[in-house]
């Protein structure tokens, strides 16, 4: 079975300050990545779809980038609104999160 | 407006059953598969299944293979999920989730229900 880590599992940052989150599959997934934002309370919300696509309606500062095994998501600008958890999901088969990456500011 | 509405919370005893429904409005019913997705408290997200409502064909995941049964009413555009056999660790939100893809299975939630916190205690 595919496994999904991400890194870090918590970060505090900034408001401006350039954040990334990364995103590891334990197989090949091919670009079948997504990214989804949790705030507390609050069902998750697409954010990224087949790793670099933006949704609509979601902000330019976030991006998602890479392929294979290795992903990425960035927020360019942190926002107080970002404050959340966000979780990768693979979706080549059957669908898997990673653990997930709270994000809070400094 | 497009959205997935659920129904409201449960508490249930070991051992009984639950029945959670998701009403979708603002687009084509039968055009788009739907999702189950459960998050126990303070944890993360758990996919349990998938159902057509077109034809009402299903596939869930392996772990909850014995225990959940998803149909819908194409009359009322609703989805359902049953979970039988409750134990304590079934305590958890369930979240309805709408497939992206028009044409078939994406596995990618564009569109997500509010959630119904199912609590299950003696």
């Amino acid at each position: 079975d595919i496994q999904m880590t991400q890194s870090p599992s918590s970060l505090s940052a900034s408001v401006g300050d350039r954040v990334t989150i990364t995103c590891q599959a334990s197989e090949d997934i091919s670009n079948y990545l997504n990214w989804y934002q949790q705030k507390a309370g609050k069902a998750p919300k697409l954010l990224i779809y087949d790793a670099s696509n933006l949704e609509t309606g979601v902000p330019s500062r976030f991006s998602g980038s890479g392929s294979g095994t290795d992903f990425t998501l960035s927020i360019s600008s942190l926002q107080p609104e970002d404050i959340a958890t966000y979780y990768c999901q693979q979706s080549v088969n059957v669908p898997l999160f990673g653990p997930g990456t709270k994000v809070d500011i400094k | 407006q497009v959205q997935l509405v659920q129904s409201g919370a449960e508490v249930k005893k070991p051992g009984a059953s639950v029945k959670v429904s998701c009403k979708a409005s603002g687009y084509a019913f039968t055009s788009s598969f739907i999702h189950w997705v459960r998050q126990a408290p303070g944890q993360g997200l758990e996919w349990m299944g998938i159902i057509d409502p077109s034809g009402g064909s299903t596939s869930y995941a392996q772990r909850f293979q014995a225990r959940v049964t998803m149909t819908r009413a194409t009359s009322t555009s609703t989805v359902y999920m049953e979970l039988s056999s409750l134990r304590s660790e079934d305590t958890a939100v369930y979240y309805c989730c709408r497939d992206r893809d028009l044409e078939g299975v994406a596995a990618t939630f564009d569109m997500w229900g509010q959630g119904t916190m199912v609590t299950v205690s003696s």
